[in-house]
């Protein structure tokens, strides 16, 4: 099993670009995340899926959308990027609500 | 809303020394999950704790639960080099899934 893939690793996005974060795993896990961690922050979420077809907000979903067309993929869409959302950005899943999470590897994104 | 604070924020011990992290919330948590970061890494689960005054071990690593339920603590016992990074408490909804995360503690550890 791969787990929770993320590409592209790293990204440099001028102000006012778009571009789409992939997510994929392979575990068959209903639910998904995706965080942002700012340098010596902790993980804010953005946005969560708890099945296809059903998405919801987090605590930080401005400048963001998603999509859960399967259960494999979660991509996440920048629109307008903005320095703001110079971050790293983290996928992750689980198998259920109350279990621990798998995260990928992660995205960092700068937007200059 | 609902959040923990973790304390303290950065740690530096010898090596051989303990470490303690807490995180206490305001109000009562229905479980609190552990995760360790190394520097440029991504988050990975420990352990989750969810019956009031629990308390679970790895190897050097000891997690507890209050008997309110309102704070943990992950202690590790004789740091080594490969316990350095950033330990996150976190806690969630079992309907969602959605964890709501602590700042962490760094931990440093001199060899």
């Amino acid at each position: 099993n791969a787990g929770v893939t993320q590409t592209p690793k790293f990204r440099i996005l001028k102000i006012g670009q778009s571009m789409t974060l992939q997510c994929t795993q392979d575990m068959n896990h209903n639910y998904m995340y995706w965080y942002r961690q700012d340098p010596g922050m902790g993980l804010k979420l953005i946005y969560y899926s708890v099945g296809a077809g059903i998405t919801d907000k987090g605590e930080v979903p401005n400048g963001y959308n998603v999509s859960r067309s399967t259960t494999e993929d979660f991509p996440l869409r920048l629109e307008l990027a903005a320095p703001s959302q110079t971050s790293v950005y983290f996928c992750a899943s689980s198998l259920q609500g109350n279990y621990g999470y798998t995260f990928g590897s992660g995205t960092r994104l700068t937007v200059v | 809303g609902q959040q923990v604070m973790q304390i303290p924020q950065y740690q530096h011990v010898q090596e051989g020394e303990d470490f303690t992290t807490y995180c206490n919330s305001s109000t009562t948590l229905s479980n609190i999950q552990w995760y360790k970061q190394r520097p440029g890494g991504h988050p990975v689960f420990l352990i989750q704790l969810v019956k009031s005054g629990e308390v679970k071990k790895q190897k050097r690593l000891t997690f507890q639960f209050g008997e309110a339920k309102k704070n943990s603590s992950l202690h590790i016992t004789a740091t080594q080099t490969t316990d350095v990074g950033t330990y996150f408490c976190a806690f969630g909804s079992s309907n969602t899934g959605k964890l709501i995360f602590g700042q962490g503690t760094t931990l440093q550890v001199k060899p």
